[in-house]
């Protein structure tokens, strides 16, 4: 069974460096979540894909973030200049219909 | 606004004992609500879902929720928890992307 896959698993950088993550979504899912997770709240909304399209974005998702979809299989989500508030959990998730199955998660630690 | 509410920040239970964790949402039209569960350091793991039909839905591990449209609520319950339920309990509503709650942790004692 190939369930969404993120890799890392943990980033620890110096701040102000760049960081990038992947995520591998399950295989014939259309539409690609990413989420933001600190520590004790439940997980933010950032942006989504359906296909290679990226249909919304949040306002948490500043001009340092992008993400990209670039085929509409595995995305990307880059960080530059990274802050000490930036430290969270990332966590990817792909749906076909309205049921999301998430990833076990990115958490980049920034110094 | 969409929004979640979970009142519980943290509750403790014994073995054996019966659990009810409580979910409010706001949201306009007919909801897709779900209850996921997140083990330290881990990814969310879905429990159970409501899309419509039945209002008492059965998850896995022996969960189930009711949604309550008059009460604009999704509690979550199980009638005996096992030590292994310790975990952080997020409730979601789908608004094609998912807001979710601050989550509950819960606590088991033996």
């Amino acid at each position: 069974d190939t369930g969404v896959s993120q890799d890392p698993r943990h980033k620890i950088t110096k701040r102000g460096q760049n960081v990038t993550f992947r995520c591998d979504p399950i295989s014939e899912h259309n539409r690609l979540y990413w989420y933001r997770q600190t520590l004790g709240q439940g997980p933010e909304f950032l942006t989504y894909f359906q296909n290679e399209a990226q249909l919304e974005k949040s306002r948490l998702l500043s001009d340092r973030f992008s993400a990209e979809r670039p085929k509409g299989s595995f995305s990307t989500l880059e960080i530059q200049r990274t802050e000490q508030g930036d430290s969270a959990m990332y966590l990817c998730a792909s749906s076909f219909a309205n049921e999301q199955f998430f990833g076990p998660g990115t958490r980049l630690t920034v110094l | 606004a969409q929004s979640v509410t979970q009142p519980d920040i943290h509750i403790t239970v014994s073995e054996g004992a019966s659990l009810e964790l409580r979910c409010n949402y706001s949201y306009g039209a007919t909801p897709y609500l779900f209850w996921y569960v997140q083990s330290p350091g881990q990814g969310l793991q879905l429990l159970l879902k409501y899309f419509s039909g039945d209002t008492l839905v059965q998850g896995i591990k022996g969960f189930e929720a009711e949604f309550k449209r008059s009460q604009s609520s999704f509690n979550l319950r199980k009638p005996s928890v096992h030590w292994s339920d310790a975990a952080e309990y997020f409730c979601a509503v789908n608004t094609d992307k998912l807001i979710f709650g601050t989550g509950t942790r819960l606590q088991v004692f033996p």
